[in-house]
């Protein structure tokens, strides 16, 4: 069956640590993308892709670092410099003119 | 960043009663999703609108591409308790291209 994986399900970051969550797609699409969501809040584009060894920063990039080696998969990394990192991280894919297809979610919280 | 106006913010209804959804933007798009997210879950997408005008179905839920383009609509019949969530709308203002502008999310909670 053809998804969008994500790696794990909970994390959990000390202070001052960088943590990487995996984002892994089998659908073939060409466009990937990294949203963080904060409790009652809508969804905040942190980084995406469109093509392989190409990123583009979203609206809240910073602290966040990514690579896309390979189509199929996305990493995010959540680095020392994110001051706020406790939050739910969706990653999506699509192909053009598509709708998004989502993974089921990574929470990250800060311990 | 752009986001799309969803109103309203938040809702409880009763089990059994219809809801009402909308989405508006300033600028015109070309195609409109609805999404569903379930507590701790990625959203999932319910409908997808691609002409001025178009209204679909999908079980008890009906969407509808507004005339103007900068904006759509979601109702769902005869509510019940797992429709609990949150609902977004997407919408892309280029054809050909990839990302979309998510809405800031209806959240409903029925009522048995």
């Amino acid at each position: 069956d053809g998804g969008i994986t994500q790696s794990p399900k909970y994390l959990f970051r000390k202070e001052g640590q960088n943590v990487t969550l995996s984002c892994e797609q089998n659908l073939n699409h060409d466009a990937m993308y990294w949203y963080r969501q904060d409790p009652g809040q809508g969804l905040r584009l942190i980084y995406y892709s469109q093509i392989v060894n190409d990123f583009q920063k979203g609206d809240i990039a910073e602290g966040y670092s990514v690579s896309r080696e390979k189509k199929e998969s996305f990493p995010l990394t959540v680095t020392s410099a994110q001051k706020n990192p406790t939050a739910f991280y969706l990653c999506a894919s699509n192909q053009v003119s598509y709708g998004y297809t989502f993974g089921s979610g990574t929470r990250l919280t800060v311990v | 960043g752009q986001q799309l106006n969803q109103s309203p913010q938040s809702m409880f209804i009763q089990e059994g009663e219809d809801v009402s959804m909308n989405c508006t933007s300033s600028s015109i798009f070309n195609t409109w999703l609805w999404y569903k997210q379930d507590p701790g879950e990625g959203p999932v997408l319910l409908i997808a609108l691609y002409k001025a005008g178009e209204l679909t179905s999908n079980g008890r839920l009906t969407a509808q591409f507004g005339i103007t383009r900068k904006d759509s609509f979601l109702n769902i019949s005869a509510s019940i308790p797992s429709d609990v969530g949150i609902y977004f709308c997407a919408g892309q203002g280029l054809s050909g291209t990839y990302k979309y502008i998510f809405g800031t999310g209806t959240r409903l909670k029925v009522l048995a």
